[in-house]
């Protein structure tokens, strides 16, 4: 059973540019979530992917978009960068909600795209 | 909105005396709360649910709906306990988690 993977580890781009980083769920985890995170703060949702789609989105402008594979892995593209993107940028997956009881799962989450916008 | 806050950055505790990391939340309804942590150099890694109602790693965490808390203790620190502890709500079950801006706990020989 493999983890969660992120590429890649480090990237640094600058204002005006587009990215586009990558994420590979874990095995059996069909929910994939993206994270930013800013030095010295928690973790701030960004957006999240089940079944190929947008299934919840926080308060980042339409700049900052995804993608879900049909093997669960996802993308997550950000256009137009600013000096304010830099941070650590996390994928977390998680297993599906199964039947009529839901079951909670926390997130199993990667190592983290570091990104630097100069 | 719901809101997770944890009022200390820093806590430094030493080797053997009791640890007590605090967590409030605001969320009307019945959140699922979580303790996530991030060892140096590591990835950030689930400890504990309060659904579970477990111990791990000697830590332990009460949901307080009373006081809105959700803070984690263990009642004697270990040196290994270092690490970056962050506390977490869900506000439903397929609902995104809301993360605390974290407390670095520091545990003095």
């Amino acid at each position: 059973e493999t983890g969660v993977t992120q590429s890649p580890t480090h990237l640094i781009k600058t204002r005006g540019q587009q990215v586009t980083l990558r994420c590979s769920s874990q095995s059996g985890h069909n929910t994939v979530s993206w994270y930013q995170q800013a030095l010295g703060q928690g973790p701030q949702f960004i957006f999240q992917y089940y079944r190929e789609e947008e299934n919840g989105r926080g308060n980042f402008p339409p700049r900052f978009s995804g993608l879900q594979f049909p093997n669960y892995s996802s993308e997550l593209n950000v256009n137009a960068l600013e000096l304010d993107d830099s941070a650590l940028y996390l994928c977390a997956s998680s297993p599906a909600i199964q039947g009529l009881r839901a079951i909670s799962y926390g997130y199993t989450f990667g190592s983290g795209t570091r990104l630097t916008v100069v | 909105a719901q809101r997770v806050t944890q009022p200390e950055k820093l806590l430094s505790v030493f080797k053997g005396a009791p640890v007590e990391l605090k967590c409030n939340y605001s969320y009307s309804g019945s959140p699922e709360l979580f303790w996530y942590v991030q060892y140096s150099r590591q990835r950030l890694q689930l400890l504990l649910r309060h659904i579970s109602r477990e111990s791990i790693k000697g830590f332990t965490a009460d949901l307080n709906k009373g006081e809105t808390s959700f803070h984690l203790k263990k009642p004697f620190a270990q040196e290994e306990d270092s690490a970056m502890y962050y506390c977490a709500l869900k506000k439903n079950r397929d609902d995104k988690i809301i993360f605390g801006k974290g407390t670095r706990l520091h545990i003095l020989p």
